[in-house]
């Protein structure tokens, strides 16, 4: 079992939906939580981090992490076309590797 | 500030051969962490190291060895290289704690 599982999609949705974006982890260390946007033929770009179980909100962008069931979501409100790229969710513990998902792909279609 | 840079962008080398990759992190940033990826495997971690000292590895064969400069500059050597060793290698950096990593564009080696 890989320590954090995410579904790798693809997600097709229409413009202005809102997306779910999911990961499981399952080592309970793990202390931080992080979402990246990967562009074809870019590296990962960090989008949002957090240390703690609850929400944390960024312009449109939503990441909800709880601890208890070891779960990890990003949401995406009012999606754009441009955000139409690989989710990468991670996690690890300080000063210890980050382990990354596989990724999910999303195309937002206008 | 400058972003990771990562040299050379695209790489095609033989098989057996060795490649060496380059990464400038972010100025100020004393981590250096290297990842492959594939689309079968997605990102996989190979090794960070902080103030010149490798501080994790991951679990990749011998062949795959890394470095750090006094100036943070690091560099990665594949040395006998597999055809299966063709992917897009990325280099991230950060300040101190691998938290908020911030990824370079990539190097893409091609094994023929």
């Amino acid at each position: 079992q890989k320590e954090v599982e995410q579904d790798p999609g693809p997600l097709s949705v229409p413009e202005g939906a809102i997306v779910s974006l999911n990961c499981t982890y399952s080592n309970s260390a793990f202390q931080y939580f992080m979402w990246y946007r990967q562009y074809s033929r870019k590296g990962p770009e960090l989008l949002m981090y957090t240390y703690s179980s609850g929400n944390k909100e960024d312009g449109r962008f939503t990441a909800q992490v709880d601890k208890s069931s070891k779960y990890i979501s990003l949401f995406i409100r009012d999606s754009q076309p441009s955000d139409s790229a690989t989710y990468l969710c991670a996690s690890g513990r300080t000063t210890d590797k980050l382990i990354f998902g596989t990724g999910t792909r999303l195309q937002v279609f206008p | 500030k400058a972003g990771v840079t990562q040299t050379p962008r695209y790489l095609i080398k033989t098989r057996g051969q060795q490649v060496t990759l380059s990464c400038s992190p972010i100025s100020g940033h004393r981590s250096v962490s290297w990842y492959q990826q594939t689309p079968g495997q997605g990102l996989q971690f190979l090794f960070e190291y902080f103030s010149e000292t490798q501080r994790n590895k991951g679990n990749f064969p011998g062949r795959f060895s890394g470095r750090q400069f006094s100036n943070s500059r690091s560099e990665m050597n594949v040395s006998t290289l597999e055809l299966g060793d063709s992917a897009l290698y990325l280099c991230a950096s950060s300040e101190g704690a691998i938290d908020t990593q911030y990824f370079g564009p990539g190097t893409r080696l091609t094994v023929l």
